[in-house]
């Protein structure tokens, strides 16, 4: 069975340009997540989805973050524009809806010059 | 706020020597804690998860305790071994995951 996979592995753009991270879960995982680390801190919460909905966004830092989750599939975390306190390694997980342990993908490592 | 503090942040010991490394929390309302392990560059790997109902877990060499009254976790690994080598992050779930900042073990040969 395929594991959480992450695209890209490694993004570096400017400040003010668009980037789009992609996460695809392990087939049948209804529920998927997306955390990050910056620099120094601890891994944060972003947000949930069960399906294609939104269960939480709390954890999102602004409106310069759009998560979307197409057909309750693969996933994409679009951040516009990009600022350089975005720069860490953005993380996805999935897991069951009947289990609670989460299955993480090896990262996206964002930065932003 | 969940808040969750990993003790000690650096730990070096030689081969054979058994670990203890200590996971606390503020809040015990949470479903579940979990253990992972995080080799440099590397995603996380789930270890253990304990639910809020158990009192531990065991897989192997690893052996997690929970205490949610008093907001405790700890993870034993016995026999070390220079592959254990590794960053351990604790994990607090209620219905998302708080993370502590990690214990960087290493296991000297």
């Amino acid at each position: 069975e395929a594991g959480v996979t992450q695209f890209p592995s490694h993004s570096v753009i400017e400040k003010g340009q668009t980037v789009t991270l992609r996460c695809d879960p392990i087939s049948g995982h209804d529920n998927l997540y997306w955390y990050r680390r910056v620099m120094g801190k601890e891994i944060k919460f972003l947000l949930h989805f069960v399906k294609e909905s939104k269960q939480d966004e709390s954890g999102m830092p602004n409106n310069r973050f759009l998560a979307e989750r197409t057909g309750g599939t693969y996933s994409t975390l679009k951040v516009q524009p990009a600022e350089l306190e975005d720069s860490g390694v953005y993380f996805c997980a999935s897991s069951t809806s009947v289990a609670y342990e989460q299955y993480f993908g090896p990262g996206t490592r964002l930065t932003v010059t | 706020k969940q808040e969750v503090t990993q003790i000690p942040a650096a730990l070096s010991v030689p081969e054979g020597e058994n670990l203890v490394l200590n996971c606390s929390f503020t809040d015990s309302a949470i479903y579940n804690l979990q253990w992972f392990r995080q080799d440099p560059g590397k995603g996380l790997t789930s270890l253990l998860l304990i639910q809020s109902s158990q009192r531990e877990q065991t897989s192997g060499r690893l052996n997690a305790s929970l205490d949610k009254s008093s907001g405790r976790s700890t993870l034993y690994i016995a026999a070390s071994q220079p592959g254990d080598s590794a960053t351990y992050l604790c994990a607090v779930d209620d219905y998302k995951l708080s993370f502590g900042a990690g214990t960087t073990v290493t296991v000297r040969a």
